[in-house]
């Protein structure tokens, strides 16, 4: 059992570049997640997917963040251009089954640091 | 606006001593969830808890659903240096798009 796989595990760019976060949710899973974790605000969630649409996107901070799911089996998370506040550790999760009731199965995360 | 609030943030205890940490909403929960996070890792899924009053147990871990099924609580007998980490709760926000939302974690460090 794989497990949820993110890409890559740490990022470094500088601001103004453009920053790609991938996530390979687990097969069969038909939830899947983007939670972004700093000290100060905890874990946050960005958006979240049911069988590839997008329901909810109200965390996603401003226009600069973009997610995509193509495909049950992979997402995209996106930032133009980054900011060094957009520094932090971003969580991928996937689930089965309803959304709020179902446990999350959290990929190792990609700790995001812009300079 | 509805929130999980967890308390306390943070929590040294001795190796053997017991840990409790509590978790409230202000509004009804359907469920709670509780996740560790190791220093340095992901969140991994413990337990969930659905009926009101629910009381479950994982060897030296007791979850805890309370009656109003607004507040929940983990307790760890004699914590041990492998306990080490943050210990979050979850419960689902309402709206028409519900999903989880995270208490702000109780960092447990257990001293040797």
């Amino acid at each position: 059992d794989a497990g949820v796989i993110q890409s890559p595990r740490h990022e470094v760019t500088e601001m103004g570049q453009e920053v790609t976060l991938r996530c390979k949710p687990i097969s069969g899973h038909n939830s899947l997640f983007w939670y972004r974790q700093t000290m100060m605000r905890g874990l946050e969630l960005l958006i979240y997917f049911n069988n590839n649409v997008p329901i909810d996107d109200s965390g996603m901070p401003e226009d600069r963040f973009s997610a995509k799911m193509p495909n049950a089996s992979f997402s995209t998370l996106k930032i133009q251009p980054s900011e060094p506040r957009d520094s932090a550790v971003y969580f991928c999760a996937s689930s089965l089954g309803q959304p709020y009731n179902s446990p999350l199965h959290f990929g190792n995360g990609t700790r995001l640091t812009v300079t | 606006g509805q929130q999980v609030m967890q308390i306390p943030q943070y929590q040294h205890v001795q190796e053997g001593e017991d840990f409790t940490t509590y978790c409230n909403s202000s509004t009804t929960l359907s469920n709670i969830q509780w996740y560790k996070q190791r220093p340095g890792g992901h969140p991994v899924f413990l337990i969930q808890l659905v009926k009101s009053g629910e009381v479950k147990k994982q060897k030296r871990l007791t979850f805890q659903f309370g009656e109003a099924k607004k507040n929940s609580s983990l307790h760890i007998t004699a914590t041990q240096t492998t306990d080490v980490g943050t210990y979050f709760c979850a419960g689902p926000l309402e709206g028409s798009a519900r999903q989880l939302t995270f208490g702000s974690g109780t960092q447990l460090t257990v001293l040797p």
